[in-house]
Protein backbone atom coordinates (compact mmCIF):
# COMPACT_ATOMS: atom_id res chain seq x y z
CA UNK A 1 0.00 0.00 0.00
CA UNK A 2 1.64 3.21 -1.16
CA UNK A 3 -0.91 5.85 -0.38
CA UNK A 4 -2.25 8.06 2.37
CA UNK A 5 -6.00 7.78 2.88
CA UNK A 6 -8.24 10.33 4.55
CA UNK A 7 -11.83 10.11 5.71
CA UNK A 8 -14.30 11.58 5.33
CA UNK A 9 -13.87 13.28 1.94
CA UNK A 10 -16.34 15.99 2.86
CA UNK A 11 -17.61 17.16 6.24
CA UNK A 12 -20.17 19.80 7.13
CA UNK A 13 -20.49 20.69 10.79
CA UNK A 14 -22.02 23.31 13.01
CA UNK A 15 -20.04 25.43 15.40
CA UNK A 16 -21.19 23.37 18.39
CA UNK A 17 -20.46 19.98 16.88
CA UNK A 18 -17.61 17.62 17.70
CA UNK A 19 -16.17 15.69 14.77
CA UNK A 20 -12.96 13.91 13.84
CA UNK A 21 -10.86 13.60 10.71
CA UNK A 22 -8.95 10.41 10.10
CA UNK A 23 -5.73 9.73 8.23
CA UNK A 24 -4.11 6.37 7.62
CA UNK A 25 -0.95 5.10 5.93
CA UNK A 26 0.63 1.67 5.74
CA UNK A 27 3.97 2.61 4.23
CA UNK A 28 5.86 2.31 7.51
CA UNK A 29 6.31 6.07 7.68
CA UNK A 30 7.16 7.38 11.12
CA UNK A 31 6.32 11.05 10.60
CA UNK A 32 2.80 12.30 9.97
CA UNK A 33 1.49 15.80 9.37
CA UNK A 34 -1.70 17.85 9.37
CA UNK A 35 -2.00 20.83 7.02
CA UNK A 36 -4.77 23.35 6.47
CA UNK A 37 -5.26 24.77 3.00
CA UNK A 38 -7.54 27.66 2.07
CA UNK A 39 -8.61 28.21 -1.53
CA UNK A 40 -5.83 29.41 -3.83
CA UNK A 41 -3.32 29.37 -0.97
CA UNK A 42 -0.47 26.97 -0.21
CA UNK A 43 -0.90 24.42 2.60
CA UNK A 44 -0.13 25.65 6.11
CA UNK A 45 1.48 23.24 8.54
CA UNK A 46 -0.53 22.58 11.71
CA UNK A 47 1.01 19.58 13.48
CA UNK A 48 3.85 17.12 13.08
CA UNK A 49 4.01 13.72 14.75
CA UNK A 50 7.26 11.84 14.84
CA UNK A 51 7.31 8.27 16.14
CA UNK A 52 3.77 8.78 17.47
CA UNK A 53 4.76 11.78 19.57
CA UNK A 54 3.71 15.35 18.88
CA UNK A 55 6.81 17.03 17.54
CA UNK A 56 5.50 20.34 16.26
CA UNK A 57 2.39 22.40 17.03
CA UNK A 58 2.38 25.52 14.88
CA UNK A 59 0.42 27.58 17.42
CA UNK A 60 -2.84 25.97 16.38
CA UNK A 61 -5.97 26.92 18.41
CA UNK A 62 -7.02 24.33 20.98
CA UNK A 63 -10.28 23.69 19.14
CA UNK A 64 -8.09 21.47 16.94
CA UNK A 65 -6.76 18.46 18.84
CA UNK A 66 -4.48 15.93 17.11
CA UNK A 67 -4.07 12.33 18.17
CA UNK A 68 -1.75 9.59 16.95
CA UNK A 69 -3.04 6.26 18.32
CA UNK A 70 -0.41 4.23 16.45
CA UNK A 71 2.22 4.59 13.77
CA UNK A 72 -0.31 4.17 10.94
CA UNK A 73 -3.11 6.37 12.14
CA UNK A 74 -3.50 10.09 12.73
CA UNK A 75 -6.67 11.80 13.88
CA UNK A 76 -7.69 15.44 14.12
CA UNK A 77 -10.47 16.10 16.61
CA UNK A 78 -12.56 19.18 15.98
CA UNK A 79 -14.67 21.05 18.54
CA UNK A 80 -16.34 24.44 18.57
CA UNK A 81 -14.94 25.44 15.20
CA UNK A 82 -15.53 28.77 13.53
CA UNK A 83 -16.70 29.39 9.94
CA UNK A 84 -13.21 30.64 9.08
CA UNK A 85 -11.90 27.14 9.84
CA UNK A 86 -13.58 25.93 6.66
CA UNK A 87 -10.79 24.63 4.43
CA UNK A 88 -9.20 21.57 2.88
CA UNK A 89 -7.41 19.59 5.58
CA UNK A 90 -4.50 17.58 4.26
CA UNK A 91 -2.67 14.75 5.94
CA UNK A 92 0.82 13.76 4.86
CA UNK A 93 3.39 11.20 5.92
CA UNK A 94 7.09 10.66 5.40
CA UNK A 95 9.59 8.00 6.29
CA UNK A 96 11.23 10.42 8.70
CA UNK A 97 10.74 14.11 9.49
CA UNK A 98 12.85 15.48 6.65
CA UNK A 99 11.87 12.85 4.15
CA UNK A 100 9.66 13.16 1.10
CA UNK A 101 6.09 13.83 2.16
CA UNK A 102 3.22 11.95 0.60
CA UNK A 103 -0.11 13.73 0.81
CA UNK A 104 -3.56 12.31 1.20
CA UNK A 105 -6.51 13.51 -0.91
CA UNK A 106 -7.75 15.80 1.85
CA UNK A 107 -11.00 16.37 3.73
CA UNK A 108 -13.07 19.33 2.60
CA UNK A 109 -14.46 20.84 5.82
CA UNK A 110 -17.29 23.35 5.92
CA UNK A 111 -18.25 24.97 9.23
CA UNK A 112 -21.68 26.56 9.30
CA UNK B 1 13.12 34.73 6.16
CA UNK B 2 12.59 31.68 3.96
CA UNK B 3 10.64 32.51 0.83
CA UNK B 4 9.55 30.78 -2.33
CA UNK B 5 8.28 32.87 -5.24
CA UNK B 6 6.60 31.37 -8.31
CA UNK B 7 5.77 32.81 -11.69
CA UNK B 8 3.59 33.18 -13.53
CA UNK B 9 0.66 33.14 -11.14
CA UNK B 10 -1.51 31.60 -13.84
CA UNK B 11 -1.02 30.34 -17.36
CA UNK B 12 -3.28 29.22 -20.20
CA UNK B 13 -1.86 27.13 -23.04
CA UNK B 14 -3.19 25.07 -25.91
CA UNK B 15 -3.15 21.32 -25.71
CA UNK B 16 0.06 19.93 -27.17
CA UNK B 17 2.13 23.01 -26.44
CA UNK B 18 5.07 23.19 -24.05
CA UNK B 19 5.38 25.51 -21.08
CA UNK B 20 7.86 26.44 -18.37
CA UNK B 21 7.06 27.45 -14.81
CA UNK B 22 9.53 29.37 -12.67
CA UNK B 23 10.47 29.24 -9.00
CA UNK B 24 12.89 31.45 -7.05
CA UNK B 25 13.72 30.54 -3.50
CA UNK B 26 15.59 31.97 -0.57
CA UNK B 27 15.85 29.12 1.91
CA UNK B 28 18.74 28.63 4.23
CA UNK B 29 20.19 26.20 4.77
CA UNK B 30 18.91 24.64 1.58
CA UNK B 31 18.20 20.91 1.55
CA UNK B 32 16.13 20.10 -1.50
CA UNK B 33 13.53 21.46 -3.88
CA UNK B 34 10.31 19.74 -4.84
CA UNK B 35 7.66 20.28 -7.42
CA UNK B 36 4.13 19.13 -6.68
CA UNK B 37 1.03 18.96 -8.86
CA UNK B 38 -2.26 19.65 -7.11
CA UNK B 39 -5.62 19.10 -8.74
CA UNK B 40 -8.44 21.26 -7.40
CA UNK B 41 -9.71 19.92 -4.09
CA UNK B 42 -7.10 17.16 -3.97
CA UNK B 43 -3.83 16.62 -2.15
CA UNK B 44 -0.51 17.56 -3.78
CA UNK B 45 1.30 14.83 -5.70
CA UNK B 46 5.08 14.87 -5.90
CA UNK B 47 6.59 15.29 -9.38
CA UNK B 48 10.31 15.73 -8.68
CA UNK B 49 12.74 16.17 -5.81
CA UNK B 50 16.20 17.66 -6.36
CA UNK B 51 19.07 18.25 -3.98
CA UNK B 52 21.58 21.07 -4.47
CA UNK B 53 23.89 18.76 -6.44
CA UNK B 54 21.27 17.89 -9.05
CA UNK B 55 20.74 20.12 -12.08
CA UNK B 56 17.89 18.35 -13.77
CA UNK B 57 15.39 15.61 -13.13
CA UNK B 58 12.66 14.21 -15.32
CA UNK B 59 9.38 12.47 -14.62
CA UNK B 60 7.72 11.59 -17.90
CA UNK B 61 6.74 14.83 -19.64
CA UNK B 62 7.85 16.87 -16.64
CA UNK B 63 11.45 18.09 -16.42
CA UNK B 64 12.67 20.15 -13.49
CA UNK B 65 15.91 22.11 -13.41
CA UNK B 66 17.74 23.56 -10.46
CA UNK B 67 20.42 26.24 -10.30
CA UNK B 68 21.61 26.29 -6.70
CA UNK B 69 23.87 29.28 -7.36
CA UNK B 70 21.07 31.57 -8.51
CA UNK B 71 18.49 29.79 -6.34
CA UNK B 72 16.18 29.22 -9.26
CA UNK B 73 14.23 26.23 -10.47
CA UNK B 74 11.99 25.62 -13.41
CA UNK B 75 9.44 22.98 -14.35
CA UNK B 76 9.08 22.30 -18.05
CA UNK B 77 5.99 20.48 -19.31
CA UNK B 78 6.26 18.94 -22.75
CA UNK B 79 3.36 18.23 -25.10
CA UNK B 80 0.75 19.37 -22.60
CA UNK B 81 -2.45 17.41 -22.07
CA UNK B 82 -5.82 18.49 -20.74
CA UNK B 83 -5.09 16.51 -17.57
CA UNK B 84 -2.12 18.76 -16.88
CA UNK B 85 -4.57 21.48 -15.82
CA UNK B 86 -3.77 21.93 -12.13
CA UNK B 87 -1.82 24.03 -9.68
CA UNK B 88 1.94 23.44 -9.68
CA UNK B 89 3.61 24.15 -6.38
CA UNK B 90 7.30 24.67 -5.78
CA UNK B 91 8.46 23.65 -2.31
CA UNK B 92 11.89 24.27 -0.81
CA UNK B 93 13.01 22.30 2.19
CA UNK B 94 15.47 23.81 4.59
CA UNK B 95 18.17 21.73 6.15
CA UNK B 96 16.64 22.05 9.58
CA UNK B 97 14.21 19.20 9.10
CA UNK B 98 10.50 18.97 8.44
CA UNK B 99 9.68 22.52 7.40
CA UNK B 100 8.37 22.77 3.85
CA UNK B 101 8.43 26.28 2.40
CA UNK B 102 5.62 26.42 -0.13
CA UNK B 103 5.30 28.76 -3.07
CA UNK B 104 1.84 30.07 -3.89
CA UNK B 105 1.68 27.92 -6.99
CA UNK B 106 1.13 28.45 -10.69
CA UNK B 107 -2.36 27.68 -11.91
CA UNK B 108 -2.12 26.02 -15.32
CA UNK B 109 -5.07 25.62 -17.67
CA UNK B 110 -4.65 23.52 -20.79
CA UNK B 111 -7.36 24.15 -23.36
CA UNK B 112 -8.39 22.07 -26.39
Amino acid sequence: DTEVTQTPKHLVMGMTNKKSLKCEQHMGHRAMYWYKQKAKKPPELMFVYSYEKLSINESVPSRFSPECPNSSLLNLHLHALQPEDSALYLCASSLWESGEQFFGPGTRLTVL
Amino acid sequence: KNQVEQSPQSLIILEGKNCTLQCNYTVSPFSNLRWYKQDTGRGPVSLTIMTFSENTKSNGRYTATLDADTKQSSLHITASQLSDSASYICVALSGSGYALNFGKGTSLLVTP
